[in-house]
């Protein structure tokens, strides 16, 4: 079956313009959670997302936001670009919250602010 | 968070079987034992996760102690292939019934031909 399909994979944006980035999970998932990958910071939890909702969030400024829709499907937002917002934002999901699951990570998408 | 401690690199011989170590002694009896693998620019790889049994799969096998405050990734037979960053992660439940995976530094397990 196909995997966590993210687009697009590579972008160079401008500081202050905003970016969107788009996130297809694994079919049937219904969990899709979002992280930031940077070399000095490592993998940052952003946000998870089940059934169009928001459950958690991590420690990032409100500029970084984000929403599910019905089909499962994700999208990030970066408002107000910051040179340290280049970065590679990386995509999971998975069948639903528990613990016990396998969850998938997508290909990433790499934002570079100039 | 339930934090995770790994060795920063590991290095091995090809054919050779790899234990990657990790401890986790704030664990709770509710937190799973992930192990995830990352190639250089790619998005990180599922490779096996367990609660308190040792677990098997084509890829690898997972060792927990009893006391499941420490775990270990083995890789029956090094390939090249497997050179990546290995991170061990706890996964619960978070409020909400929501989860969030918090990585660690992780090991860069180099494989020599």
């Amino acid at each position: 079956k196909a995997g966590v399909t993210q687009t697009p994979r590579y972008l160079i944006k401008t500081r202050g313009q905003q970016v969107t980035l788009s996130c297809s999970p694994i079919s049937g998932h219904r969990s899709v959670s979002w992280y930031q990958q940077t070399p000095g910071q490592g993998l940052q939890f952003l946000f998870e997302y089940f059934s169009e909702t928001q459950r958690n969030k991590g420690n990032f400024p409100g500029r970084f936001s984000g929403r599910q829709f019905s089909n499962s499907r994700s999208e990030m937002n970066v408002s107000t670009l910051e040179l340290g917002d280049s970065a590679l934002y990386l995509c999971a999901s998975s069948l639903d919250s528990r613990a016990a699951n396998t969850i998938y990570f997508g290909e990433g998408s790499w934002l570079t602010v100039v | 968070d339930a934090k995770t401690t790994q060795p920063n690199s590991m290095e091995s011989n090809e054919e050779e079987p790899v234990h990657l170590p990790c401890n986790h002694s704030t664990i709770s009896g509710t937190d799973y034992i992930h192990w995830y693998r990352q190639l250089p620019s790619q998005g990180p790889e599922y490779v096996i996760h367990g609660l308190t049994s040792n677990v098997n799969n084509r890829m690898a096998s997972l060792a927990i102690a009893e006391d499941r405050k420490s775990s270990t990734l083995i890789l029956h037979r090094a390939t090249l292939r497997d050179a990546a960053v290995y991170y061990c992660i706890l996964l619960a439940y978070s409020g909400a019934g929501s989860y969030q995976l918090t990585f660690g530094k992780g090991t860069k397990l180099s494989v020599i031909p």
